[in-house]
Protein backbone atom coordinates (compact mmCIF):
# COMPACT_ATOMS: atom_id res chain seq x y z
CA UNK A 1 0.00 0.00 0.00
CA UNK A 2 0.98 3.67 -0.53
CA UNK A 3 1.60 6.06 1.98
CA UNK A 4 4.14 8.06 3.90
CA UNK A 5 6.24 6.33 6.99
CA UNK A 6 7.85 8.38 10.21
CA UNK A 7 10.19 6.99 12.28
CA UNK A 8 10.76 6.52 14.85
CA UNK A 9 7.27 6.61 16.86
CA UNK A 10 8.71 8.38 19.57
CA UNK A 11 11.94 9.84 20.05
CA UNK A 12 13.70 11.22 23.21
CA UNK A 13 16.27 13.97 23.22
CA UNK A 14 18.31 15.28 25.65
CA UNK A 15 19.45 18.89 25.92
CA UNK A 16 22.07 19.75 23.52
CA UNK A 17 21.78 17.08 21.53
CA UNK A 18 20.95 17.02 17.64
CA UNK A 19 17.95 14.39 16.20
CA UNK A 20 16.86 13.13 13.18
CA UNK A 21 13.09 12.09 12.40
CA UNK A 22 12.62 10.10 9.14
CA UNK A 23 9.93 10.86 7.02
CA UNK A 24 9.94 8.18 3.55
CA UNK A 25 6.99 8.25 0.94
CA UNK A 26 6.14 5.63 -1.88
CA UNK A 27 3.52 7.67 -3.50
CA UNK A 28 5.49 9.30 -6.07
CA UNK A 29 4.74 12.59 -4.67
CA UNK A 30 6.59 15.79 -6.03
CA UNK A 31 5.76 18.05 -2.82
CA UNK A 32 6.50 17.13 1.02
CA UNK A 33 6.38 19.14 4.29
CA UNK A 34 7.30 19.09 7.49
CA UNK A 35 4.53 20.43 10.59
CA UNK A 36 4.98 20.84 14.31
CA UNK A 37 1.79 20.12 16.61
CA UNK A 38 2.03 21.44 20.29
CA UNK A 39 -0.80 20.62 22.36
CA UNK A 40 -4.13 21.42 21.17
CA UNK A 41 -3.02 23.54 18.69
CA UNK A 42 -3.03 23.77 14.80
CA UNK A 43 -0.11 22.67 12.47
CA UNK A 44 2.90 25.43 11.94
CA UNK A 45 4.66 24.70 8.67
CA UNK A 46 8.58 24.02 9.64
CA UNK A 47 9.95 23.33 5.87
CA UNK A 48 8.60 22.36 2.89
CA UNK A 49 10.12 20.84 -0.56
CA UNK A 50 8.46 20.76 -4.22
CA UNK A 51 11.48 19.19 -6.10
CA UNK A 52 14.51 17.18 -5.45
CA UNK A 53 17.52 19.19 -3.53
CA UNK A 54 15.59 22.02 -3.30
CA UNK A 55 13.23 23.41 -0.17
CA UNK A 56 12.26 26.36 1.41
CA UNK A 57 11.82 27.76 5.19
CA UNK A 58 7.79 27.59 6.20
CA UNK A 59 7.01 29.62 9.38
CA UNK A 60 8.93 28.49 11.71
CA UNK A 61 12.39 27.06 10.45
CA UNK A 62 14.44 28.05 13.33
CA UNK A 63 16.57 25.27 14.91
CA UNK A 64 15.12 22.87 12.12
CA UNK A 65 17.06 21.71 9.00
CA UNK A 66 16.22 19.33 6.07
CA UNK A 67 17.27 17.75 3.01
CA UNK A 68 15.77 16.63 -0.03
CA UNK A 69 18.46 14.36 -1.96
CA UNK A 70 16.05 11.99 -3.14
CA UNK A 71 12.26 11.97 -4.04
CA UNK A 72 11.21 9.72 -1.46
CA UNK A 73 12.36 11.22 1.35
CA UNK A 74 12.53 14.28 3.28
CA UNK A 75 14.17 13.84 6.75
CA UNK A 76 14.09 16.65 9.55
CA UNK A 77 16.79 17.78 11.84
CA UNK A 78 15.49 19.07 15.24
CA UNK A 79 19.04 20.88 16.24
CA UNK A 80 20.18 22.47 19.49
CA UNK A 81 18.53 25.61 18.75
CA UNK A 82 15.65 24.58 18.85
CA UNK A 83 14.98 25.33 22.44
CA UNK A 84 11.17 24.08 22.74
CA UNK A 85 11.34 21.07 20.63
CA UNK A 86 9.16 18.84 22.34
CA UNK A 87 6.24 18.11 20.06
CA UNK A 88 4.55 16.12 17.93
CA UNK A 89 6.15 16.15 13.91
CA UNK A 90 4.11 15.51 10.98
CA UNK A 91 5.23 14.63 7.52
CA UNK A 92 3.06 15.35 4.68
CA UNK A 93 3.09 14.93 1.02
CA UNK A 94 1.06 16.47 -2.45
CA UNK A 95 -0.04 15.82 -5.79
CA UNK A 96 -1.16 18.35 -7.61
CA UNK A 97 -3.83 20.79 -5.97
CA UNK A 98 -5.19 18.10 -3.88
CA UNK A 99 -5.43 17.02 -0.08
CA UNK A 100 -2.41 16.21 1.75
CA UNK A 101 -1.58 12.84 3.19
CA UNK A 102 0.20 12.33 6.41
CA UNK A 103 2.69 9.95 8.20
CA UNK A 104 1.60 8.83 11.41
CA UNK A 105 3.92 11.41 13.03
CA UNK A 106 6.84 11.07 15.79
CA UNK A 107 6.22 12.81 18.99
CA UNK A 108 9.32 14.16 20.49
CA UNK A 109 10.52 14.65 24.23
CA UNK A 110 12.87 16.48 25.74
CA UNK A 111 14.41 14.75 28.54
CA UNK B 1 0.30 36.47 7.06
CA UNK B 2 -3.14 34.13 7.02
CA UNK B 3 -5.01 33.52 10.08
CA UNK B 4 -8.13 31.22 10.78
CA UNK B 5 -10.78 31.03 13.14
CA UNK B 6 -12.82 28.19 14.24
CA UNK B 7 -14.58 26.93 17.60
CA UNK B 8 -12.26 25.76 19.55
CA UNK B 9 -15.52 22.80 20.68
CA UNK B 10 -18.40 21.66 19.87
CA UNK B 11 -20.37 18.88 20.75
CA UNK B 12 -23.57 17.19 19.74
CA UNK B 13 -25.26 13.80 20.30
CA UNK B 14 -25.15 10.83 17.75
CA UNK B 15 -27.84 11.22 14.45
CA UNK B 16 -27.31 15.32 14.87
CA UNK B 17 -26.25 17.64 12.49
CA UNK B 18 -23.01 19.99 13.61
CA UNK B 19 -21.63 22.53 11.32
CA UNK B 20 -18.02 24.07 12.23
CA UNK B 21 -17.45 27.20 10.87
CA UNK B 22 -14.05 28.65 9.72
CA UNK B 23 -13.30 32.62 9.23
CA UNK B 24 -10.03 32.97 7.30
CA UNK B 25 -7.63 36.15 6.15
CA UNK B 26 -5.25 35.15 3.60
CA UNK B 27 -2.61 37.76 0.84
CA UNK B 28 -4.09 34.76 -1.40
CA UNK B 29 -6.18 31.98 -1.95
CA UNK B 30 -6.64 29.18 -3.76
CA UNK B 31 -9.04 27.07 -1.64
CA UNK B 32 -10.25 26.16 1.80
CA UNK B 33 -9.83 22.32 3.29
CA UNK B 34 -10.72 20.24 6.16
CA UNK B 35 -8.88 17.48 7.75
CA UNK B 36 -10.22 15.17 10.72
CA UNK B 37 -7.62 14.31 13.24
CA UNK B 38 -8.10 11.90 15.46
CA UNK B 39 -6.28 11.81 19.36
CA UNK B 40 -3.17 10.68 18.90
CA UNK B 41 -3.25 10.56 15.04
CA UNK B 42 -2.45 11.74 11.71
CA UNK B 43 -4.66 14.42 9.96
CA UNK B 44 -6.85 12.73 7.27
CA UNK B 45 -8.08 14.65 4.21
CA UNK B 46 -12.01 15.65 3.91
CA UNK B 47 -12.72 18.36 1.53
CA UNK B 48 -12.04 21.00 -0.55
CA UNK B 49 -13.29 23.73 -1.95
CA UNK B 50 -11.75 26.13 -4.31
CA UNK B 51 -14.90 28.06 -5.71
CA UNK B 52 -17.98 29.49 -3.86
CA UNK B 53 -20.67 26.69 -3.10
CA UNK B 54 -21.17 23.11 -1.55
CA UNK B 55 -18.99 20.24 -1.59
CA UNK B 56 -21.05 17.09 -0.44
CA UNK B 57 -19.05 13.47 0.24
CA UNK B 58 -21.18 10.94 2.36
CA UNK B 59 -22.27 12.50 5.27
CA UNK B 60 -19.68 15.63 5.17
CA UNK B 61 -20.41 18.83 3.38
CA UNK B 62 -18.14 21.87 2.96
CA UNK B 63 -19.48 25.22 1.62
CA UNK B 64 -16.95 28.40 0.55
CA UNK B 65 -18.22 31.79 0.52
CA UNK B 66 -14.79 33.39 -1.12
CA UNK B 67 -16.41 36.79 -1.04
CA UNK B 68 -16.93 36.29 2.88
CA UNK B 69 -14.21 34.76 3.80
CA UNK B 70 -15.53 32.09 5.09
CA UNK B 71 -16.59 28.31 4.72
CA UNK B 72 -18.13 25.55 7.21
CA UNK B 73 -17.89 21.78 7.39
CA UNK B 74 -20.98 20.04 8.07
CA UNK B 75 -21.59 16.69 9.15
CA UNK B 76 -24.81 14.31 9.09
CA UNK B 77 -25.52 11.88 11.20
CA UNK B 78 -23.29 11.85 13.54
CA UNK B 79 -21.60 8.83 14.86
CA UNK B 80 -19.62 8.52 17.78
CA UNK B 81 -16.19 7.88 15.57
CA UNK B 82 -16.38 11.61 14.76
CA UNK B 83 -16.04 12.43 18.05
CA UNK B 84 -11.90 14.30 16.51
CA UNK B 85 -10.71 17.36 16.11
CA UNK B 86 -11.55 19.14 13.15
CA UNK B 87 -8.99 21.52 11.05
CA UNK B 88 -9.72 24.03 8.29
CA UNK B 89 -7.11 25.40 6.17
CA UNK B 90 -6.35 27.80 3.47
CA UNK B 91 -4.02 27.16 0.65
CA UNK B 92 -2.67 31.01 0.03
CA UNK B 93 -0.47 29.78 -2.99
CA UNK B 94 0.12 26.67 -4.89
CA UNK B 95 2.02 25.25 -2.74
CA UNK B 96 1.50 25.47 0.99
CA UNK B 97 -1.08 25.00 3.50
CA UNK B 98 -2.48 27.23 6.57
CA UNK B 99 -3.95 25.50 9.60
CA UNK B 100 -6.35 26.63 11.67
CA UNK B 101 -6.18 25.66 15.63
CA UNK B 102 -9.08 23.30 15.12
CA UNK B 103 -12.23 22.44 16.72
CA UNK B 104 -12.67 19.65 19.34
CA UNK B 105 -16.24 17.51 18.16
CA UNK B 106 -17.61 15.65 20.90
CA UNK B 107 -20.22 13.18 20.16
CA UNK B 108 -22.40 11.97 23.23
CA UNK B 109 -24.43 8.83 22.54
Amino acid sequence: DGGITQSPKYLFRKEGQNVTLSCEQNLNHDAMYWYRQDPGQGLRLIYYSQIVNDFQKGDIAEGYSVSREKKESFPLTVTSAQKNPTAFYLCASKLENYGYTFGSGTRLTVV
Amino acid sequence: GQSLEQPSEVTAVEGAIVQINCTYQTSGFYGLSWYQQHDGGAPTFLSYNALDGLEETGRFSSFLSRSDSYGYLLLQELQMKDSASYFCAVSPGYSTLTFGKGTMLLVSP
